[in-house]
């Protein structure tokens, strides 16, 4: 099991509100990652992290921005949540010396905006 | 475009039995390629991944194989058990070094397993 941790499992909030996603490991990992998936669908890479004050933006394109400031601690952040962004949200960690780059995932924020 | 297709979409089969899960891909370089299950509101967990060297891969009850050359892996599934159900996905790393989209990832095979 990966000690990989993410908060709240679900959320269901307004249009508008502002919402942090919480992700920490105790992996000690440097890179860090954040994906969208919705039903049924692959996973999508939104944002990623190198390292303490490394972020990155992925393949798809996201209003959300993320911060790295501890090594454990990778938050996500929408400031004006749409329904739009009703998704699940996976944070998932790998280690800086692993070749094979194998990400440990967190279970999952549910969002969902009304 | 890198991509990575799977096949069948979703499978039912009777508890005891056997299957066999199919992936296709068109990821360039090739690093490897991972087979993930994903239990229905968790995180996706690794179950074996194998290199551009390697044909064939077990873990338990799960056996990977891979065929480089026609760009095809599959995950077979011996004796299945009702805690098999999930969704299993196929993801295949294209290894270059820097960035972050190093991962393609299928959109999964949602297996069933039943009484």
């Amino acid at each position: 099991e990966a000690d990989i941790y993410q908060t709240p499992r679900y959320l269901v909030i307004g249009t508008g509100k502002k919402i942090t996603l919480e992700c920490s490991q105790t992996m000690g990992h440097d890179k860090m990652y954040w994906y969208q998936q919705d039903p049924g669908m692959e996973l999508h890479l939104i944002h990623y992290s190198y390292g303490v004050n490394s972020t990155e933006k992925g393949d798809l394109s996201s209003e959300s921005t993320v911060s790295r400031i501890r090594t454990e601690h990778f938050p996500l952040t929408l400031e004006s949540a749409r329904p739009s962004h009703t998704s699940q949200y996976l944070c998932a960690s790998s280690a800086r010396d692993n070749s094979t780059d194998t990400q440990y995932f967190g279970p999952g924020t549910r969002l969902t905006v009304l | 475009k890198n991509q990575v297709e799977q096949s069948p979409q979703s499978l039912i089969i009777l508890e005891g039995k056997n299957c066999t899960l199919q992936c296709n891909y068109t990821v360039s370089p090739f690093s490897n390629l991972r087979w993930y299950k994903q239990d229905t509101g968790r995180g996706p967990v690794s179950l074996t991944i194998m290199t551009f060297s390697e044909n064939t891969k077990s873990n338990g009850r799960y056996t990977a194989t891979l065929d480089a050359d026609t760009k095809q892996s599959s995950l077979h599934i011996t004796a299945s058990q009702l805690s098999d159900s999930a969704s299993y996905i196929c993801v295949v790393s294209d290894g270059l070094t820097g960035g972050g989209n190093k991962l393609t990832f299928g959109t999964g095979t949602q297996l069933k397993v039943e009484l």
